[in-house]
């Protein structure tokens, strides 16, 4: 099945405790892109990537960063997180050519 | 940069009647597309826009890109319970796409 993984869906995590959350897609795509959902805000884009080793910043990149070493991985890693990074986060994946991401299962992150 | 903006950020609506949730750019866009996120779920992609004026239908959801590029419009004719969700317009600049906040619908039995 086609379809975008990510883990954890859910993670309670203390102030400055290094966390990564993990997102992968089987569906060859090159585009992904990683999002944050918060309460009257939508979806705030985090960072975004073409392709492999081609990254770059969206809208609210502070405190995140993310590689992309293989096709089919996008990691989001939080280097000491903070309680305002608390958010429900989506990766995306779309292919170059066809049009709209398709989204994960989100990962509601805690930090207290 | 380039912001979305959407409104009404919430809609309750009866059974059976027809509403309207618009978009607005501050920028001319490439494209427009529009996702629909049940409670508890996650966006699911419903169509794409392109052309200047564009109009496209999908069963009772008609969709609609302006003139200069700027604004898009979803109109759901006899709303139904299986319409409850948050429905995201989301403009394509150069390469990022930015959401707007949403439009959350209720509907009324």
């Amino acid at each position: 099945e086609a379809q975008v993984t990510q883990n954890p869906r859910y993670l309670i995590t203390v102030t400055g405790k290094k966390l990564t959350v993990t997102c992968s897609q089987n569906m060859n795509h090159e585009y992904m892109s990683w999002y944050r959902q918060d309460p009257g805000l939508g979806l705030r884009q985090i960072y975004y990537s073409m392709n492999v080793e081609v990254t770059d910043k969206g809208d609210v990149p502070e405190g995140y960063k993310v590689s992309r070493k293989e096709k089919r991985n996008f990691p989001l890693i939080l280097e000491s997180p903070s309680p305002n990074q608390t958010s429900l986060y989506f990766c995306a994946s779309k292919d170059r050519e066809r049009y709209g991401y398709t989204f994960g299962s989100g990962t509601r992150l805690t930090v207290v | 940069g380039q912001q979305v903006m959407q409104i009404p950020q919430y809609q309750h609506v009866q059974e059976g009647e027809d509403f309207t949730t618009y978009c607005n750019s501050s920028t001319t866009l490439s494209n427009i597309q529009w996702y629909k996120q049940r409670p508890g779920g996650h966006p699911v992609f419903l169509i794409q826009l392109v052309k200047s004026g564009e109009v496209k239908k999908q069963k009772r959801l008609t969709f609609q890109f302006g003139e200069a590029k700027k604004n898009s419009s979803l109109h759901i004719t006899a709303t139904q319970t299986t319409d409850v969700g948050t429905y995201f317009c989301a403009g394509q600049g150069d390469y990022k796409l930015s959401f707007g906040a949403g439009t959350t619908v209720t509907v009324r039995a």
